[in-house]
């Protein structure tokens, strides 16, 4: 069936360096993903996303790339920093629906 | 702060009660989606509605349901309750479909 999942449970990364959290999604016809933070005790909030036509996009210290032949999606953070530590997840869209599927979430942590 | 606003925040209710959760949607938009998180999952969509209408849902049995008013806030209404639905659930708003934001949560305890 559909589903989207993550590869690292929990991610542990030192202040100031990079982290890529990874994502693999099993419905080919997804055309819409999504990257959501949250923290502690709050709802998840919208980090960046991307459109299938598109293999990569950038943000402000995030980047998004896409996969499509191998079904796959990561999140880079630049320069991670504490206020970095929640919880990740990749989310996609059922084309022709309004539903979101979301993973199971990675739980990053910055280490100072 | 997305705008969007849950309640109660937490909620503590037995087997067999009924529940209702509350959602107002952040100004000028038009669609709500409801999701269920269960401790250490990501969220679970149970229904969207849009002008009023659901539009489309998820596996969740009828026992879930909910409505929409005229200024777009909504209600999740869930009857028979089980252990099993403990979690958080989240309401996110939208204009026409297009980015979610999600609201805070309410946590729903059952006993």
């Amino acid at each position: 069936g559909e589903s989207v999942g993550l590869h690292l449970p929990t991610l542990s990364v030192q202040e100031g360096d990079n982290s890529i959290i990874n994502c693999a999604y099993s419905n080919s016809a997804s055309d819409y993903f999504i990257w959501y933070k949250q923290e502690s005790g709050k709802g998840p909030q919208f980090i960046i996303d991307i459109r299938s036509n598109m293999d990569k996009r950038q943000g402000q210290r995030v980047t998004v790339l896409l996969n499509k032949t191998v079904k796959h999606l990561s999140l880079q953070i630049a320069a991670t920093q504490p206020g970095d530590s929640a919880v990740y997840f990749c989310a996609e869209n059922n084309p022709g629906t309004y539903k979101y599927i979301f993973g199971t979430g990675t739980r990053l942590k910055v280490l100072a | 702060e997305t705008g969007v606003t849950q309640s109660p925040t937490h909620l503590i209710k037995t087997r067999g009660q009924q529940v209702t959760l509350r959602c107002s949607s952040q100004s000028g938009h038009n669609t709500v989606s409801w999701y269920q998180q269960a401790l250490g999952q990501g969220p679970q969509f149970i229904f969207q509605y849009y002008r009023e209408e659901e539009n489309g849902r998820g596996n969740f049995p009828p026992r879930f349901s909910g409505l929409q008013f005229p200024n777009y806030s909504s209600e999740l209404n869930v009857n028979a309750l089980e252990l099993d639905d403990s979690a958080l659930y989240l309401c996110a708003s939208s204009l026409d479909h297009h980015e979610q934001f999600f609201g805070p949560g309410t946590r729903l305890t059952v006993l």
